[in-house]
């Protein structure tokens, strides 16, 4: 079975610090690969995808995300973290021609200092 | 954008009693839409797939019978925890995909207690 697993389960940072959470999938075909995000008290909204092209993928708010297909990873990274990125972040991945059913892995707590 | 409306968000009910969520797509047609659970700082889990005008696909450990699921058109699912426990009160989230892999829209989820 598919799984994503998120090394990280709380990470601490500091106002303009650099960040990177891990995301790693378990399968060998062909994926498309998700960063969500859940801000406190809300629901998950979308921070970038990977469906196919440059592996190096941007979304909103200055995130980014690397996809290693010979790593089976997609590690979010952003250059200097603000405090309004205090969430929770979630990767998962569908698998092509599955009609979307998302895995998610366990989610990262970001918690940002001003 | 794509909107998916779930409803309600927050329920409270008794021991026993059924309880029935709603999940819209607003301005689209989805012909499959997804039931998660999240339980209090953990992931989202997958519970099941909805499948307008058929069987929900159920996960592994996820009882139909208990969780029923209904995609009676291609904008409407519902989802129905027959004979609440305790232990069933959690943050119910639908979802649903415009297209077969595009990105999943979430709706706002439902918390269910119950007492």
């Amino acid at each position: 079975a598919q799984s994503v697993s998120q090394h990280n389960h709380h990470v601490i940072l500091s106002e303009a610090a650099s960040l990177e959470l891990g995301c790693n999938y378990s399968y060998g075909g062909t994926v498309n690969l998700f960063w969500y995000v859940q801000y406190p008290g809300q629901h998950l909204q979308l921070l970038l995808k990977y469906f196919s092209g440059d592996p190096l993928v941007k979304g909103i708010k200055g995130f980014e995300a690397e996809f290693i297909k010979s790593k089976f990873s997609f590690n979010l990274r952003k250059p200097s973290v603000q405090w309004s990125d205090t969430a929770e972040y979630f990767c998962a991945v569908t698998v092509y021609n599955q009609g979307g059913k998302l895995i998610f892995g366990q989610g990262t707590e970001l918690s940002v200092k001003p | 954008g794509a909107v998916v409306s779930q409803h309600p968000s927050r329920v409270i009910c008794k021991s026993g009693t059924s309880v029935k969520i709603e999940c819209r797509s607003l301005d689209f047609q989805a012909t499959t839409m997804f039931w998660y659970r999240q339980f209090p700082k953990q992931s989202l889990m997958l519970m099941a797939t909805s499948n307008e005008g058929s069987k929900a696909t159920y996960e592994q450990g996820v009882e139909k019978d208990k969780f029923l699921i209904n995609h009676a058109s291609l904008t409407l699912s519902t989802l129905t925890v027959t004979s609440a426990h305790p232990e069933d009160s959690s943050f119910y989230i639908c979802s649903a995909s415009i297209q077969g892999n595009s990105p999943l829209h979430f709706g706002n989820g439902t918390r269910l207690t119950v007492t």
